[in-house]
């Protein structure tokens, strides 16, 4: 079963710009979250999309968004973007919710704001 | 207090011995338990995860949990060069669908 992908791997913006990062979850997969990891602040969770519907989101501000499609693919937006945006984004696949149930990152996607 | 404190390290254990790595958490209410392994430039990779109390045992990596104490670890028993990473514990909260909130993990090395 192939694992969960993030396009692009890698990406150069300029402040200001906006970006959409693209996430597709382990087949049959319902659940996304995006993860935000920095050397200062670690991982942190951005948001969890669960058939097509925000469950639950972190403390970032709205410029950080997201959706998901009916395919469970995903993707978040980061608009405005600013130096601290630099960061790894990670994905992470689930098949549902419930305290049995593990979860899966992909390779992520690495930001530059320059 | 952190949500989820582990010791960054850096541990140093030799090869082939066993490596103990702990992890608290503050939320007693919380439901289970992730241990991730990250090398560096990587994106982290689940080790195994715990829910209930007691141990949990996959290869050479056992999970203990212990709720009362609010206290999660994982032990790798005969340690190798490849298990160089940081560890990396996560907590899941009811009512909080599939987030987890992470520590700042623990560099482990391991030494010839």
């Amino acid at each position: 079963k192939a694992g969960v992908t993030q396009t692009p791997r890698y990406l150069i913006k300029t402040r200001g710009q906006q970006v959409t990062l693209s996430c597709s979850p382990i087949s049959g997969h319902r659940s996304v979250s995006w993860y935000q990891q920095t050397p200062g602040q670690g991982l942190q969770f951005l948001f969890e999309y669960f058939s097509e519907t925000q469950r639950n989101k972190g403390n970032f501000p709205g410029r950080f968004s997201g959706r998901q499609f009916s395919n469970s693919r995903s993707e978040m937006n980061v608009s405005t973007l600013e130096l601290g945006d630099s960061a790894l984004y990670l994905c992470a696949s689930s098949p549902r919710g419930g305290p049995d149930n593990e979860q899966f990152f992909g390779p992520g996607t690495r930001l530059t704001v320059l | 207090q952190k949500e989820v404190e582990q010791n960054s390290g850096p541990l140093s254990v030799p090869e082939g011995a066993i490596a103990s790595l702990n992890c608290t958490y503050s939320d007693r209410g919380s439901q289970s338990f992730f241990w991730y392994r990250q090398y560096s430039g990587k994106s982290p990779e689940l080790i195994m995860f715990i829910y209930s109390n007691g141990d949990k045992e996959d290869g050479r990596f056992t999970a203990q949990l212990n709720k009362a104490s609010q206290y999660v670890s994982l032990l790798i028993r005969d340690s190798q060069p490849s298990d160089s990473a940081t560890y990396l514990c996560a907590v899941r909260r009811p009512g909080g669908g599939n987030k987890l909130t992470f520590g700042t993990g623990t560099q482990l090395k391991v030494e010839l």
